[in-house]
């Protein structure tokens, strides 16, 4: 199975700041690598597909990058409504496989 | 637009089994992937397993082969996810997760998850 690596696990942030994060990936996943975002009580949210696509309505600020097995999610510009918890997740082979999660806190 | 609407809370007994639900309100499941994924209280999201509705193919994480079934009802554009012998490690929000999917029958390839179900959540207590 693949593993993915979240780091950090939880960072805090101010509102306008400008935070990245990374995932990595246990082999090499070419660009099978999605990102979600998970409020409190709801499902997860699709955000960044194929490492670098941003998801239909999903605003600009939100960004992705990476190639094999190294990756990061970059967020331009935190906004209240992005305190959340983000995931990262291989669709390259089954089993299907997400990391541990970063939490956007205050 | 289409949703998936998921099944309502279940509470089982360990032992029991439970049958959860997602049907493809406004659209269809039959041209796309669907899985399930579950996320334990506190913790993070879990592969379970999915269908290939037109190739008629499943997948299952070897956690949970054997104990889980996973299949679609073409007619109705409902998923199904039925997981048996529950214990108390089982309690958590099951969702369902559609995507576009790729690739062919000898070479079928997930994608990422665009529309999920809202979740449901199964309690397993005696």
């Amino acid at each position: 199975d693949i593993q993915m690596t979240q780091s950090p696990s939880s960072l805090s942030a101010s509102v306008g700041d400008r935070v990245s994060f990374t995932c990595r990936a246990s082999q090499s996943i070419s660009s099978y690598l999605h990102w979600y975002q998970q409020k409190p009580g709801r499902a997860p949210k699709l955000l960044i597909f194929a490492a670098s696509n941003l998801q239909s309505g999903v605003p600009s600020r939100f960004s992705g990058s990476g190639f094999g097995t190294d990756f990061t999610l970059t967020i331009s510009s935190l906004q209240p409504e992005d305190f959340a918890i983000y995931y990262c997740q291989q669709s390259y082979s089954v089993p299907l496989t997400f990391g541990g999660g970063t939490k956007v806190e205050i | 637009q289409v949703q998936l609407v998921q099944s309502g809370a279940e509470a089982k007994k360990p032992g029991s089994s439970v049958k959860v639900s997602c049907k493809a309100s406004g659209g269809t499941l039959n041209n796309f992937f669907l899985s399930w994924v579950r996320q334990a209280p506190g913790q993070g999201l879990e592969w379970m397993g999915g269908i290939i509705p037109m190739f008629r193919i499943t997948n299952y994480a070897q956690k949970f082969k054997g104990r889980v079934t996973i299949y679609t009802d073409g007619s109705t554009s409902t998923g199904y996810m039925e997981l048996s012998s529950l214990r108390s490690e089982d309690t958590a929000v099951y969702y369902c997760a559609r995507d576009d999917g790729s690739g062919n029958y000898y070479d079928p390839h997930y994608e990422a998850f665009d529309m999920w179900g809202q979740g449901t959540r199964v309690t397993v207590s005696s």
